[in-house]
């Protein structure tokens, strides 16, 4: 499968703790990006990565979370200090160049209990 | 502000019958705008897009799209859904420009019974 990967697929922490998420996009795409999925919603944009710099973050974005993409290949989001209403689907997504439209990985789901 | 309307957040069809879902947007900009569905327990699938040229956007699984530029609309069709379309569409509204971030709707669940 060359799609969109996402490790793990459910995650479930104690407040408080930090949590780390990994995305693999497809090999050729230049963009990826960062959603966040609350029940009842749809996307929401956290981040965007253009090879390995990061362009834009969202306001939704507090200081507790940060994303990499290290050499512009797969990408990890960091979670420090988890709360509960950090519970939700983190999607990542990859593109290339300009309105390819998105491939969307699995998710993985966060739970903080 | 920049928003993507879906009005019709439960929708539920008979096999057979026709589907249009509402989709508005408020957006200052260049926009790129785009239908996703989610079938349950998989991702995001890209339904169709729309760029630019002919208003009227065809899609996978005979769906189409249809943009109107004055009314900031772009709602989804289908004339004859199947049991198999049951699951949850989402509209997107695209930055043409820069980032290329989406702003999303809330989403419609589509229920199909066969």
């Amino acid at each position: 499968d060359t799609g969109v990967s996402q490790d793990p697929r459910h995650k479930i922490t104690k407040r408080g703790q930090n949590v780390t998420f990994r995305c693999d996009p497809i090999s050729e795409h230049n963009r990826l990006y960062w959603y966040r999925q609350t029940l009842g919603q749809g996307p929401e944009f956290l981040t965007y990565f253009q090879n390995e710099a990061q362009l834009e973050k969202s306001r939704l974005l507090s200081d507790r979370f940060s994303a990499e993409r290290p050499k512009g290949s797969f990408s990890t989001l960091e979670i420090q200090r988890t709360e509960q209403g950090d519970s939700a689907m983190y999607l990542c997504a990859s593109s290339f160049g300009q309105g390819s439209g998105y491939t969307f990985g699995s998710g993985t789901r966060l739970t903080v209990v | 502000a920049q928003s993507v309307s879906q009005h019709n957040h439960h929708v539920i069809l008979s096999e057979a019958a026709s589907l249009e879902l509402g989709c508005n947007y408020s957006y200052g900009g260049t926009v790129n705008l785009f239908w996703y569905v989610q079938y349950p327990g998989q991702h995001l699938q890209l339904l169709l897009k729309y760029f630019s040229g002919d208003p009227l956007v065809k899609g996978i699984k005979g769906f189409e799209a249809e943009f109107i530029k004055s009314k900031f609309s772009f709602n989804l069709r289908k004339p004859s859904v199947q049991w198999s379309d049951t699951a949850e569409y989402f509209c997107a509204v695209g930055d043409a420009s820069g980032t290329y971030k989406y702003i999303f709707g809330t989403g419609t669940r589509l229920k199909v019974l066969a």
